[in-house]
């Protein structure tokens, strides 16, 4: 079956520091799954932060970027200077016309 | 703005208990999903639905039911409760795309 395969947590970064979570997925059941990054802060759900759904574009929100690789089949979540608020939970997901499936998660605290 | 709401937020029971964990969400969305987060695992989908009625097996669905009885509300079932069910559930929704998932805040489940 698709699966996701993300950075293993937990990352600690100091604040105004580079980020990058490393995603790699495989896909069976279709060739161009959309790929999207969730973020759960503490106490609460995952919340989109940024999708893509064509191989080769980038998204980006809040900071955050990531570019669908269909090459590398990654989709790395980036950020050139993080703040203390980033501090969550990160996952990778992968949408192949069913449910939605998820990585492992990646914690990250930002040290002030 | 989408919700979901998941109830109880948090909940106690021992090995061989009932537990129903509700669900809830007033966005108007066909699609409903339960996933369990499990540290090193991320988030597994147990069950998910497409309406009233409906009901799709995830891919850890053993030892869960699910029942969708309106489409506002999607239940899980854990009959005979295991301590290998202790975890945290996430119940989402998404419209028929399936292109972003909104999520409950989650309900931590201890089985002793």
């Amino acid at each position: 079956g698709d699966s996701v395969t993300q950075t293993e947590g937990p990352v600690t970064v100091s604040e105004s520091e580079s980020l990058i979570i490393n995603c790699t997925y495989s896909a069976t059941s279709i060739a161009y799954p959309n790929l999207f990054w969730y973020v759960r802060y503490p106490g609460e759900g995952l919340q989109l932060l940024l999708k893509v759904i064509t191989a080769g574009q980038k998204g980006s929100s809040r900071g955050f970027e990531a570019t669908y690789n269909k090459e590398t089949t990654s989709f790395h979540l980036q950020k050139a200077s993080v703040q203390e608020s980033d501090s969550a939970v990160y996952y990778c997901a992968l949408g192949d016309n069913n449910a939605p499936r998820f990585g492992a998660g990646t914690k990250l605290s930002v040290k002030p | 703005e989408a919700a979901v709401t998941q109830s109880p937020r948090n909940k106690v029971t021992v090995t061989g208990g009932n537990v129903t964990l509700s669900c809830r969400q007033t966005n108007s969305h066909n699609y409903m999903y339960w996933y369990r987060q499990d540290t090193g695992h991320g988030l597994r989908l147990i069950h998910y639905s497409y309406g009233a009625g409906n009901l799709q097996i995830g891919d850890v669905p053993d030892g869960y039911k699910a029942t969708r009885t309106t489409q506002e509300d999607f239940f899980l079932l854990l009959e005979l409760a295991s301590p290998s069910q202790t975890s945290l559930y996430f119940c989402a929704s998404s419209d028929d795309s399936q292109n972003t998932l909104y999520f409950g805040a989650g309900t931590r489940l201890s089985v002793l």
